[in-house]
C-alpha cells in the first residue's frame, strides 16, 4: 500500500459527460502528479501540483483541468468526454526532497 | 512524448534465471527510475539512480547507468513467479523539476 488513495476505482460514463477523479496523497507529501495510461499512448504525464499551485504541465487536454486543495488532496476534472479518453488515470505523490513517486491504485475510466 | 525506450518489449524466463531489461533515453537527466506495475494496478517504485552514479543495488535488483550512452539496465537476479509484471524506466530531465517521463514498458513473465 503506497499510502496514496484514489476514488473512484472504476467509472463508466457516456460521451460528452464530465467526471471528477479524486486523489489523496501520502501523509506529508506536498506534490501531486496526474498520469494517464492507455494502450496506444502509454503512460503520459498530465499535470503536477505542489502545495496548491500548478508546478508543471504535460500532455493535458484543454478539456481537462485539475486543482489541489488546502488539505493537499487533488481532483482531476475531465469534461466533454470522448471515447479516446478511456484510460487508467493515476495519481502519484512525492515528498519535499525525493524524486521517487508513490502511485495510487488508479481510476479506470470507460467512456461509452 | 516518450523519453525512455525499453528493450526488449517482452521477456519470458524460467524461475531462478536472471532477467535483464534495458532502457535508452534521449536527453540529459537528473535521475532515472525503474517502476513495476502488476496487471492494471498502480506503479511501484523500485529504484532510483542519479546521473552521477553508475551502479546501484537493492535486494535482488541491480541497476546500471551509462550517461555517455544514455542507457540503463535493470537486472533482477534469481527471478520468482511473483516478479511477473510490467517494468518501466522513467527519467527526470535536468532542470525539469520532478516530472517523470516514462518509457513504454517491458512485460516480464517468469514461468514457475
Amino acid at each position: 500500500d503506497s499510502g496514496v488513495t484514489q476514488t473512484p476505482k472504476h467509472l463508466i460514463t457516456a460521451t460528452g459527460q464530465r467526471v471528477t477523479l479524486r486523489c489523496s496523497p501520502r501523509s506529508g507529501d506536498l506534490s501531486v502528479y496526474w498520469y494517464q495510461q492507455s494502450l496506444d499512448q502509454g503512460l503520459q504525464f498530465l499535470i503536477q501540483y505542489y502545495n496548491g499551485e500548478e508546478r508543471a504541465k504535460g500532455n493535458i487536454l484543454e478539456r481537462f483541468s485539475a486543482q489541489q486543495f488546502p488539505d493537499l488532496h487533488s481532483e482531476l476534472n475531465l469534461s466533454s468526454l470522448e471515447l479516446g479518453d478511456s484510460a487508467l488515470y493515476f495519481c502519484a505523490s512525492s515528498g519535499l526532497q525525493g524524486y521517487e513517486q508513490y502511485f495510487g491504485p488508479g481510476t479506470r475510466l470507460t467512456v461509452t | 512524448s516518450q523519453q525512455g525506450e525499453e528493450d526488449p518489449q517482452a521477456l519470458s524466463i524460467q524461475e531462478g534465471e536472471n532477467a535483464t531489461m534495458n532502457c535508452s533515453y534521449k536527453t540529459s537527466i537528473n535521475n532515472l527510475q525503474w517502476y513495476r506495475q502488476n496487471s492494471g494496478r498502480g506503479l511501484v517504485h523500485l529504484i532510483l539512480i542519479r546521473s552521477n552514479e553508475r551502479e546501484k543495488h537493492s535486494g535482488r535488483l541491480r541497476v546500471t547507468l551509462d550517461t555517455s550512452k544514455k542507457s540503463s539496465s535493470l537486472l533482477i537476479t534469481a527471478s520468482r513467479a511473483a516478479d511477473t509484471a510490467s517494468y518501466f524506466c522513467a527519467t527526470v530531465k535536468t532542470g525539469a523539476n520532478s516530472k517523470l517521463t516514462f518509457g513504454k514498458g517491458i512485460t516480464l513473465s517468469v514461468r514457475p
